[in-house]
């Protein structure tokens, strides 16, 4: 099983709702990422979670806020957006950080209204 | 920081080889990676290459490696229609980061 889930697929919301996306592996992973993918654009590194703690974080805003409950939960949690931060949200996990193979979920589409 | 470029564009004859290039410049890179991306979907891992390595071959898809020019290429042999997607080359760095290329938009013709 090389599956890593991302609910919901899509999303709309408005700049004033709060919402969450939530990413969810069982591979035993170690290290879970979120990245964001404008269109036809590279996605961007955002954050990455190590044994459960945040080990990066790319200068991204405070309205977007990371958490990892578990090894094998990843979520994001999002509040007062703009329309600018609509994207393609993808979640990653790998063994480790340095670890080899790196799986991607199939993205949340996110539209800030 | 690290910088991975790659052409934007390739179209090719189904049953025909393709060739995606990338180029890095992180000299620390551990492994570098090839994704697949269909329209509106998550990205696939294809395959990857450990830096010490210099060819690594699974199926239909062969990896170079050219670790003293940075360059990193992806071959697919007798493409087929189902093919057509972008492709990322990515690198993981010494910082353990994942940096992605520009994407390579592959049209196979039937």
């Amino acid at each position: 099983d090389t599956e890593v889930t991302q609910t919901p697929k899509h999303l709309v919301m408005g700049m004033t709702n709060k919402k969450s996306l939530k990413c969810e592996q069982h591979m035993g992973h170690r290290a879970m990422y979120w990245y964001k993918q404008k269109a036809k654009k590279p996605p961007e590194l955002m954050f990455v979670y190590s044994y459960e703690k945040l080990s990066i974080n790319e200068s991204v805003p405070s309205r977007f806020s990371p958490e990892c409950p578990n090894s094998s939960l990843l979520n994001l949690h999002l509040h007062a957006l703009q329309p600018e931060d609509s994207a393609l949200y993808l979640c990653a996990s790998s063994y480790g950080q340095g670890g080899s193979e790196a799986f991607f979920g199939q993205g949340t589409r996110l539209t800030v209204v | 920081g690290e910088d991975v470029e790659q052409s934007l564009f390739l179209s090719v004859r189904e049953g025909d080889s393709s060739v995606i290039n990338c180029t890095y410049t992180d000299s620390s890179s551990t492994y570098l990676y090839w994704y697949k991306q269909e329209p509106g979907a998550g990205l696939q891992l294809l395959t990857y290459i450990f830096s010490n390595m210099d060819m690594k071959q699974d199926q239909r898809l062969t990896v170079l490696l050219n670790k003293k020019d940075k360059h990193l290429s992806l071959r697919i042999a007798d493409t087929q229609t189902g093919d057509s997607a972008i492709y990322f080359c990515a690198d993981k760095t010494g910082a353990n980061n994942l940096f992605f290329g520009t994407g390579t938009r592959l049209t196979v013709i039937p």
